[in-house]
């Protein structure tokens, strides 16, 4: 039981590339989330999913894209990036049931954009 | 809307001593609260919660939060710190209206020397 893994674990990107990120989770969860962390600001929301195939922005979604085709994935896309892009990213995923708000976060991805 | 702020950015403590990291938050709905604990590069762990009942919740390595509804605080203390808990510690609220993401305080840097 793998729990929510993600992929790359770091990346560098130039200003004007694309990439997406791989979230995977094996907990059969309902919902899936997109954080970001930046020093003194916590994590923010960026997107998140309350099943396979429904996306909805948080409270920083602009410069991202998101797709939940399989209800296990959750992908993040940068599709022009951005040095304001530089920071840590998180997946997190929780069961929908009543009385289960747990979130379950990734390692973390590492991006830096230059 | 909801927002969480943890009063303290940094909380340097010696080996041993008592700490208490602060954390306040605002909603006009109710909310369930958590502590995460985030170890040097790696994700974000659940530290604790409070859902309902007993207002005095406790961790498995001795940390413990008490929920006061009047004050709007859920302030984290250990009575005995070690070594082994610097770490970055963050106050979260879910509400079970939406989207049920967190939202995240900017996190409290907590330095155990020796």
């Amino acid at each position: 039981n793998a729990g929510v893994t993600q992929t790359p674990k770091f990346r560098v990107l130039k200003t004007g590339q694309s990439m997406t990120l791989l979230c995977a989770q094996d907990m059969n969860h309902e919902y899936m989330y997109w954080y970001r962390q930046d020093p003194g600001m916590g994590l923010r929301l960026i997107h998140y999913s309350v099943g396979e195939g429904t996306t909805a922005k948080g409270e920083v979604p602009d410069g991202y894209n998101v797709s939940r085709l399989k209800k296990q994935n959750f992908l993040l896309g940068l599709e022009s990036a951005a040095p304001s892009q530089t920071s840590v990213y998180f997946c997190a995923s929780s069961y929908l049931g009543l009385g289960s708000y747990e979130q379950y976060f990734g390692p973390g991805t590492r991006l830096t954009v230059t | 809307a909801q927002s969480v702020t943890q009063l303290d950015s940094q909380v340097p403590v010696f080996e041993e001593a008592p700490v208490e990291l602060r954390c306040n938050y605002s909603s006009s709905v109710s909310v369930y609260l958590f502590w995460y604990v985030q170890y040097p590069n790696q994700g974000l762990q659940l530290l604790l919660k409070y859902l309902s009942g007993s207002t005095l919740v406790e961790s498995i390595n001795g940390f413990e939060a008490e929920f006061n509804k009047s004050q709007t605080s859920f302030h984290l203390r250990k009575p005995s710190v070690h070594i082994s808990d610097t770490a970055e510690y963050f106050c979260a609220v879910i509400s079970d209206t939406g989207r049920r993401a967190l939202t995240f305080g900017s996190g409290t840097r907590l330095q155990v020397q020796p």
